[in-house]
């Protein structure tokens, strides 16, 4: 099963920006924390990934709570191609087989 | 540079056949892995390989089975096809260093 909850959906204005949510209160001290994001008919998409600090990328910003129980995937302008679902997984270092454990992800609709 | 590459894009196939999923990984990636996503849930893991070998296998039934080629390309064989295969089959691929897998766009297998 998977170790992250999400809300089913959220929506947001475009050009706004975007905060989604995953609490992963049963998260270890190896679990790395990763974003992926699914377009429609695509495959998943790697967004972001972190430990314990915050980290910024070209496609968004990770915020990660002091006690890593939480996490905040951020998306400082959304545009209309944004819309997607958003998955937030934990993936153990320690784990050789590089297994992912997908939840159902947070749909993001992009309001025009 | 190519992404990963799956054939067929689609398929339909009748109950009880047998059906083969092609996946060649990004160029100098050793890692695939197999991932089964039915409509509106995430994915789900279903095999891993590394230099050949099996690395990973989820918690599908003996009709699946997969193997990696010299060249890194894969295959994922399914015997006796139920209706409950019917999904969206996922290949990634990944290197050491990278920060996250990259996906192929799937097949979207059809059992009737």
């Amino acid at each position: 099963d998977a170790k992250t909850t999400q809300p089913n959906s959220m929506e947001s204005n475009e050009e706004e920006p975007v905060h989604l949510p995953c609490n992963h209160s049963t998260i270890s001290g190896t679990d790395y924390i990763h974003w992926y994001r699914q377009l429609p008919s695509q495959g998943p998409e790697y967004v972001i990934h972190g430990l314990t600090s915050n980290v910024n990328n070209r496609m968004a910003s990770l915020a990660i709570a002091e006690d890593r129980k939480s996490s905040t995937l951020i998306l400082h302008r959304a545009t209309l191609r944004d819309a997607a679902v958003y998955y937030c997984i934990l993936r153990d270092v320690m784990d050789s087989n590089y297994q992912l454990i997908w939840g159902a992800g947070t749909k993001l609709i992009i309001k025009p | 540079d190519a992404g990963v590459t799956q054939s067929p894009t689609h398929l339909i196939k009748t109950r009880g056949q047998h059906v083969t999923l092609r996946c060649s990984p990004i160029s100098g990636h050793k890692s695939v892995s197999w991932y089964q996503q039915v409509l509106g849930q995430g994915p789900q893991f279903i095999f891993q390989y590394y230099e050949k070998e099996e690395r990973g296998r989820g918690n599908f039934p003996d009709r699946f089975s997969a193997r990696q080629f010299p060249n890194y390309s894969s295959e994922l064989n399914v015997n006796a096809l139920l209706l409950g295969d019917s999904a969206l089959y996922l290949c990634a691929s990944y290197t050491t260093g990278d920060y996250g897998y990259t996906f192929g766009s799937g097949t979207r297998l059809t059992v009737v």
